[in-house]
């Protein structure tokens, strides 16, 4: 257990729908990234809070967005879907002042949109 | 730009016998940090091993080890004595100073009876 806590675990949704995925960090770190992993693919990197504010966006479309809490905890929403949206969803966090350490990914949300 | 490069889509190893999956990477930060994950087929990313830019010694965590060759920008995973439930999806990934972590298209290890 990765301490990372992520829901749902699995969503199934119609084109045009919009969702919202939520992401509880590790107790203590302050840093939140999301990312998108497509069948058979590898893991692309999305978009990157630490501490309530965003640090880094990386391949995220514009019908998707993020915040990130006072509580620390994060919310990705997927709005407008498409059927190339169907994909697991991952979010990590790591503490951050360790500048190259771990992150610690939580179970991921597995997105069908039909 | 591709920062992180796995060149085998797939691999096939016999039960007992050991493997290296090859990974190299790209930077011009002097910090730096080399990971490898697993993702089984129940999807979870499982964090296998860590290596520092600055280390100097190979990491190893109990038969994997992480073959580390600065100047040439590898970072190759070494699995010794495999065993069945090491089949899966492997990642190797970096991370620049307090950055995202990048991650490379993966290796798809099976391990044959």
């Amino acid at each position: 257990d990765s301490g990372v806590t992520q829901t749902p675990k699995h969503l199934i949704t119609a084109t045009g729908q919009r969702v919202t995925l939520r992401c509880s960090p590790r107790s203590g770190d302050l840093s939140v990234y999301w990312y998108q992993q497509s069948l058979d693919q590898g893991l692309q990197f999305l978009i990157q809070y630490y501490n309530g504010e965003e640090r880094a966006k990386g391949n995220i479309l514009e019908r998707f967005s993020a915040q990130q809490f006072p509580d620390l905890h994060s919310e990705l929403n997927l709005s407008s879907l498409e059927l190339g949206d169907s994909a697991l969803y991952f979010c990590a966090s790591s503490v951050d002042y360790l500048n190259t350490g771990e992150l610690f990914f939580g179970e991921g949300s597995r997105l069908t949109v039909l | 730009a591709q920062k992180i490069t796995q060149t085998q889509p797939g691999m096939f190893v016999q039960e007992k016998e050991a493997v290296t999956l090859d990974c190299t990477y790209d930077t011009s930060d002097p910090s730096y940090g080399l990971f490898w994950y697993k993702q089984p087929s129940s999807g979870e990313m499982i964090f296998l091993i860590y290596q520092g830019s600055y280390d100097q010694q190979n990491a190893t965590e109990g038969r994997y080890s992480l073959n580390f060759q600065k100047a040439r920008k590898s970072a190759n995973l070494v699995i010794s004595a495999s065993q069945l439930g090491d089949s899966a999806m492997y990642f190797c990934a970096m991370r620049e100073g307090p950055n995202d972590m990048r991650f490379g298209a993966g290796t798809r290890l099976t391990v044959k009876p």
